[in-house]
Parts: structure tokens; sequence; C-alpha cells
């Protein structure tokens, strides 16, 4: 199974917004609610920051929303900081009850 | 807390078999689903495998033929065994923990342990 498709690097100035898309198939992404976002800083394990397409973990800020339209999910950041620089991973759930990955997504707050 | 552990050989021949174990600690495996996922340096995420108390577990469909995952209640711990490794394998392997909601969601991680493939 292919990687869910991410663009490799966004940047923005801080306060601003960004938005990371994730597209799959009608497969996975268009037709699954169980698509999640994963926050990953070098050397460290991943964060989990959305869950089921739009739903935010406790402890995760505001500033991180979640959306989907079609076979495209999307990872909104507003008011970005320095520490929001960091890989992004979108993951969503498929028809044959596999999980596939994006290909991450280096987000640089400049 | 929910706490996961990964241990094991951080060297594996290549042909051989790579085995780890995800030791959890705040929670009995007997519930929830349980992950393995593997980084290659410098790579993305690639799911491995989920199983639930070993009665569904599905794995990644381009490791289907060499992967096998189980779970040991009485040590709270899980396992990873792929076989046949080539430098294609190497990489950091986390053990995680889905969120409740369902087995995609990986809310808890381990730390991840780094595997090579090498002679």
């Amino acid at each position: 199974q292919s990687a869910l498709t991410q663009p490799a690097s966004v940047s923005a100035s801080p306060g601003q917004s960004i938005t990371i898309s994730c597209t799959g198939t009608s497969s996975d992404v268009g037709g699954s609610n169980h698509v999640s976002w994963y926050q990953q800083h070098p050397g460290k394990a991943p964060k989990f920051m959305i869950y089921d397409v739009s739903n935010r973990p406790s402890g995760v800020s505001d500033r991180f929303s979640g959306s989907k339209s079609g076979n495209t999910a999307s990872l909104t950041i507003s008011g970005l900081q320095a520490e929001d620089e960091a890989y992004y991973y979108c993951n969503s759930h498929t028809s044959t009850s596999t999980v596939m990955f994006g290909g991450g997504t280096k987000l640089t707050v400049l | 807390q929910v706490q996961l552990q990964e241990s094991g050989p951080g060297l594996v021949k290549p042909s051989e078999t790579l085995s780890l174990i995800c030791t959890v600690s705040g929670v009995s495996i007997s519930s929830y689903y349980w992950s393995w996922i593997r980084q290659p340096p410098g790579k993305g995420l690639e799911w491995i495998g989920y199983t639930f108390y070993s009665r569904n577990t599905v794995y990644n469909p381009s490791l289907k033929s060499r992967v096998t995952m189980s779970l040991d209640t009485s040590q709270n711990q899980f396992s990873l065994r792929l076989s046949s490794v080539t430098a294609a394998d190497t990489a950091v392997y986390y053990c995680a923990r889905e969120d409740g909601r369902w087995a995609s969601n990986f809310q808890h991680w381990g730390q991840g342990t780094l595997v090579t493939v090498s002679s």
C-alpha cells in the first residue's frame, strides 16, 4: 500500500496560519472518519494531535484543528509558534482494516 | 499513567529474525489495540500491524509474510518478530497503543528503539 500524499514542506512566520494536506483515496481518507494527525520533533516519538478528522485529545492546543473534504484531510495550525516547528504526519484507517501514514511534512517557522 | 518501553537487540544480521518486546505499565494489555510502527532513518512512519488480545491481528500487507505479533498477558508485554531482514528493515521501531476509540488513533507511544540490520 502506498503512503498518503503530504507536501514535503511548508513554512510560515510566527503568528501566521498554515494548512497541511493529506490526500488519499476513497478506500482510506475519503471513506474513513478515522483520520489522525501526529507531531514529531527530531529524535522524539510522535505526539497524538488530532483524531477522527477534527477532534483534539485532551491537552492539545486549540490552535490545532483538522478537517476533511473528499479524499483530502487537512491540519491547520493557527497563531504559529516556534515550538510548532516539527514534522507532521497524517494517518487513516482503510477499508481493509489496515492503517496508512502520510509521507510527512516538515513545518518550518521562519 | 500508561507507559510503553521497547527492548531488544540493536543489531541484527541480514536474513535473520528481528525480535522486539514492548513492556507496558499502567494498563492491562488484555484491553486495547497494540501496534508496532517503524521509521527508517530520515524517513516517514510505517505502520507494521496491530493486535487486540491476539484475537484480531492485522498486518501491513507489504510486511505480512514476514511479521508475527503476539501478546504475553502474564508479563504484560507484546512482541514483534520480523523474519528474513535486510538493510531496508533498519529503522527506529515504536510500540504504540490506541486511544480507546479506534485502533489507528495512536495516543501512547514508546520512546522507540533503533534496530540496525548489518553483518
